[in-house]
């Protein structure tokens, strides 16, 4: 079985300019997460999809990140300007459970990115 | 947010030896989760223990749940230099469809 893909695994970025990651979950996984890993600490979830639709997004900071599943599969997060502050790991994660609960996730090998 | 804050923040023990980290949370929990995290790579699942049981096992790790004390314990035992890594335990509670992690335990195991 194919894990969760994640591209690309390395970002340098200029303060102000945009990036974007993408991530395609474990084929069937209706649940999408995105997270935040700010190095020494644990992963911060940034908005989490069932199919196509966001069931939580309340801690992504949308006067500057974005993200979507369009077709309920594959996701991209965008960040858009970038600040210093966002230089962080973002984990994209997937899970099988379509009814809400919480089960395991599984992640990819996550993007790093360095904002100069 | 409520988060598990696992303790010690960093461990270092020599091979062979048995690891312990702890985790404590502050709200009731429907499951905790411990997973584990190698340098520069995502995050692996390891174990799920539900808020009605008190204790697993998979293979070398052993979890513990104490929900009157609202904390739970991951036990490795003989461990090897390739358990080397960031441990976290991860909470969900209430009516919230997702997990919190807390900001983890670094194990260095030592050849």
């Amino acid at each position: 079985e194919a894990g969760v893909a994640q591209s690309p695994r390395y970002k340098i970025i200029e303060k102000r300019q945009s990036v974007a990651f993408w991530c395609n979950p474990i084929s069937g996984h209706a649940t999408l997460y995105w997270y935040q890993q700010i190095l020494g600490q644990g992963p911060k979830l940034l908005i989490q999809f069932q199919n196509n639709g966001v069931v939580d997004d309340s801690q992504l900071p949308k006067d500057r990140f974005s993200a979507e599943r369009l077709k309920g599969v594959d996701s991209t997060l965008k960040i858009q300007p970038a600040k210093l502050e966002d230089s962080a790991v973002y984990l994209c994660a997937s899970s099988f459970l379509r009814d809400g609960g919480v089960g395991t996730q599984y992640f990819g090998p996550g993007t790093r990115l360095l904002v100069l | 947010s409520q988060q598990g804050e696992e303790d010690p923040q960093a461990l270092s023990i020599q091979e062979g030896e048995n690891a312990t980290m702890n985790c404590s949370y502050k709200t009731s929990i429907n499951n905790l989760q411990w997973y584990r995290q190698n340098s520069g790579r995502g995050l692996v699942h390891l174990i799920l223990i539900r808020s009605n049981e008190r204790e697993k096992h998979s293979g070398r790790l052993r979890v513990t749940l104490d929900t009157s004390k609202k904390s739970s314990s991951l036990l490795i035992t003989a461990s090897r230099a390739a358990d080397t890594a960031s441990y976290f335990c991860a909470t969900a509670y209430g009516s919230a469809r997702q997990l919190t992690f807390g900001s983890g335990t670094q194990l260095t195991v030592l050849p």
